[in-house]
């Protein structure tokens, strides 16, 4: 357990679905990130938030939708996907412009679109 | 666009033999950082080289970065079968603090 969790570990989820990731941290961690990992891609980062702020989209399409309720909950609205968005879904932390310790990764959520 | 890339992208070896992995990256960077990824599964960090360090020490980890020449290595000494992952690069670019991945490089220990 690495102090960020991540529920569910696996979604299988149709096209016309509507289901959320959700990511939990209690680090103390003021700053947290989706990331997507898919088979031969490097990781690409998609939402940044900063103490509750959003302050990165790297161009992710409107289909995601994430929302940070507080500093330690993350989450990912998915609806109407697409089966290429079927990937590894990661969620990290740290402490935002302290560099020690580097991010803090949850374990991550399986998605397969059907 | 992609900052870091790793070399080579698969590397076998025995046990007790070393690893070395490299990465390049493109632009200005506050820190480098190595992670590891075992399958299917979260990244873990390994270790962090700011942007004024040469070189840095963590039990069997090494790293190196040459800002001039924009590149780190990563060298696992005496490598055991429990060290076979993947392992990614990350570059915070300059005056951001969000981490850019690179490709990794799959790493199999033997025993």
């Amino acid at each position: 357990e690495t102090g960020v969790t991540q529920t569910p570990r696996h979604l299988v989820m149709g096209m016309t679905n509507k289901k959320s990731l959700k990511c939990e941290q209690h680090l103390g961690h003021n700053a947290m990130y989706w990331y997507k990992q898919s088979a031969k891609k490097p990781l690409e980062l998609m939402f940044v938030y900063n103490f509750k702020e959003q302050t990165e989209n790297n161009s992710v399409p409107s289909r995601f939708s994430p929302e940070c309720p507080n500093s330690s909950h993350l989450f990912l609205h998915l609806h109407t996907l697409q089966p290429e968005d079927s990937a590894l879904y990661l969620c990290a932390s740290s402490q935002e412009f302290f560099e020690g310790s580097g991010y803090t990764f949850g374990s991550g959520t399986r998605l397969t679109v059907v | 666009s992609q900052q870091g890339e790793e070399d080579p992208q698969a590397l076998s070896i025995q046990e007790g033999e070393n690893a070395t992995m490299n990465c390049s990256y493109k632009t200005s960077i506050n820190n480098l950082q190595w992670y590891r990824q075992n399958s299917g599964r979260g990244l873990v960090h390994l270790i962090l080289i700011r942007s004024n360090e040469r070189e840095k020490h963590s039990g069997r980890l090494r790293v190196t970065l040459d800002t001039s020449k924009k590149s780190s290595s990563l060298l696992i000494t005496a490598s055991r079968a429990a060290d076979t992952a993947s392992y990614f690069c990350a570059t915070a670019p300059y005056n951001t603090d969000k981490l850019i991945f690179g490709t990794g490089t799959r790493l199999q220990v033997f025993p």
